[in-house]
């Protein structure tokens, strides 16, 4: 069964470094997502991709944020100057088209502990 | 505001007990509403998408309904591998892409 992978699945960073969270999405999937989950929190939406720009984005996901779609392939997370806050498991995820209800399948996540 | 609520935030069930899972929603329009199974440091795992009320969806021990206002998740005769927090989304109409909004989810544990 297709899936949506992530890499790396824990990584520790010191607070203001940069750090880059990679995903390759379901190969024949259009819609691209990142979602953060902190520590005993709800799953929330960070941003959407499409058509190689953002197409929607929430207040989380500020200057600090950025997305790219470097290749055919890979999907990218970058954090410019991570904060303490920014400790959190952060999902990838992918959904095939913009039709009614279109089901959106998750990667396993990668874990970012910011010291 | 929250859109999406779930309840019990906890659920400890015998094996073989079945309940029933709360999901309730307040959107504009919905689009589908989503249940998703999360173990432990791993990521949302699809189950379930229902899209008008009156719809039913089933898998194994799982049912999933959902009226205007709601959804349940149903889990008969558990055992205890469909120990899990049971996740709820729902995606609106109007909305420029189908991102989805969780609750909180429902930490179930099934005892043998």
């Amino acid at each position: 069964e297709p899936e949506v992978t992530q890499t790396p699945s824990h990584q520790v960073t010191q607070m203001g470094q940069e750090v880059i969270l990679r995903c390759v999405p379901i190969s024949n999937h259009l819609y691209f997502y990142w979602y953060r989950q902190i520590l005993g929190q709800k799953v929330e939406f960070l941003v959407s991709f499409y058509n190689n720009e953002i197409s929607e984005k929430s207040e989380i996901f500020d200057d600090q944020f950025s997305v790219e779609r470097p290749d055919g392939s890979n999907f990218t997370l970058k954090i410019r100057s991570t904060k303490l806050e920014d400790s959190a498991m952060y999902f990838c995820a992918s959904s095939g088209g913009s039709g009614l209800g279109n089901t959106i399948y998750f990667g396993e996540g990668s874990w970012l502990t910011v010291v | 505001e929250d859109q999406v609520t779930q309840s019990p935030e906890a659920l400890r069930l015998q094996e073989g007990e079945s309940s029933s899972l709360n999901c309730s929603y307040t959107v504009s329009g919905l689009r589908g509403l989503f249940w998703y199974r999360q173990d432990p440091g791993k990521g949302p795992e699809f189950l379930f998408t229902l899209y008008s009320a009156g719809e039913e969806k089933e898998k194994e021990r799982l049912k999933a309904t959902l009226t205007k206002k709601e959804s349940f998740l149903h889990i008969t005769a558990p055992k205890p591998e469909d120990s899990a927090t049971y996740l709820c989304a729902v995606q609106e109409y109007g909305g420029a892409t189908n991102k989805l909004i969780f609750g909180t989810g429902t930490l179930l544990a099934v005892q043998p």
